[in-house]
């Protein structure tokens, strides 16, 4: 594997499941993202995570629950979501401070 | 007022034809451009990157910055059917351990 993978591709759940996304970066990099990329909306940042520590947070609702257990691995982790939460959800990663990011394909979820 | 204004598009052109593809911005302290292709069903992958104003070429590709306008442009001369993406634009100011700021991208197809 190459670059920055995820899995599943494609989610379905309901509101009141518990899901986990996964990403998985082989760059050596050490700066991991999580985005939400809505239809006809600018993607929106919701986590980042450097060196490990989240350092930044832009006001997600807590049903988002993100880990990094490693600089390679990041998971989000979904419950009781809403039908509104439906978007493709895409990880990132980068050296830490720079600008350069490299995006995982996306796990297009669907709320049901 | 959005902080990177970008024209969903969709925009289309002959194959052959020079495609001029921009955003606006209203934080003059964004120093960093960066312009992304995002392919259906695949995630962002990095296609030019600029620093401050100026011109930048890579084979086909044009990023040119202005920033007394707080304008960016990408030009494709020669488009090819291969072209035909989202292209999303996004900036930084650098100092925010690589924050991106992103329009909301342009479809762009071009007919063969």
């Amino acid at each position: 594997e190459t670059g920055v993978t995820q899995t599943p591709r494609h989610l379905v759940m309901g509101m009141t499941n518990k899901k986990s996304l996964k990403c998985e970066q082989h760059l050596g990099h050490n700066a991991m993202y999580w985005y939400k990329q809505s239809a006809k909306k600018p993607l929106e940042l919701m986590f980042v995570y450097s060196l490990e520590e989240r350092v930044e947070n832009n006001s997600v609702p807590s049903r988002f629950s993100p880990e990094c257990p490693n600089s390679s691995h990041l998971f989000l982790h979904l419950h009781t979501l809403q039908p509104e939460d439906s978007a493709l959800y895409l990880c990132a990663s980068s050296q830490r401070g720079v600008n350069e990011q490299f995006f995982g394909p996306g796990t297009r979820l669907t709320v049901l | 007022q959005k902080e990177v204004e970008q024209d969903p598009g969709p925009l289309s052109v002959p194959e052959g034809a020079i495609v001029s593809l921009n955003c606006t911005y209203s934080n003059s302290a964004f120093q960093y451009f960066m312009w992304y292709r995002q392919y259906s069903r695949k995630g962002p992958e990095l296609l030019m990157y600029t620093y401050s104003s100026g011109n930048k070429e890579d084979g086909r590709f044009t990023a040119q910055v202005d920033k007394s306008s707080k304008y960016i442009s990408l030009f494709i001369r020669d488009s090819q059917p291969s072209d035909s993406a989202t292209y999303l634009c996004a900036m930084s100011l650098g100092n925010q351990g690589g924050k991106l700021i992103f329009g909301q991208g342009t479809e762009l197809s071009v007919k063969p």
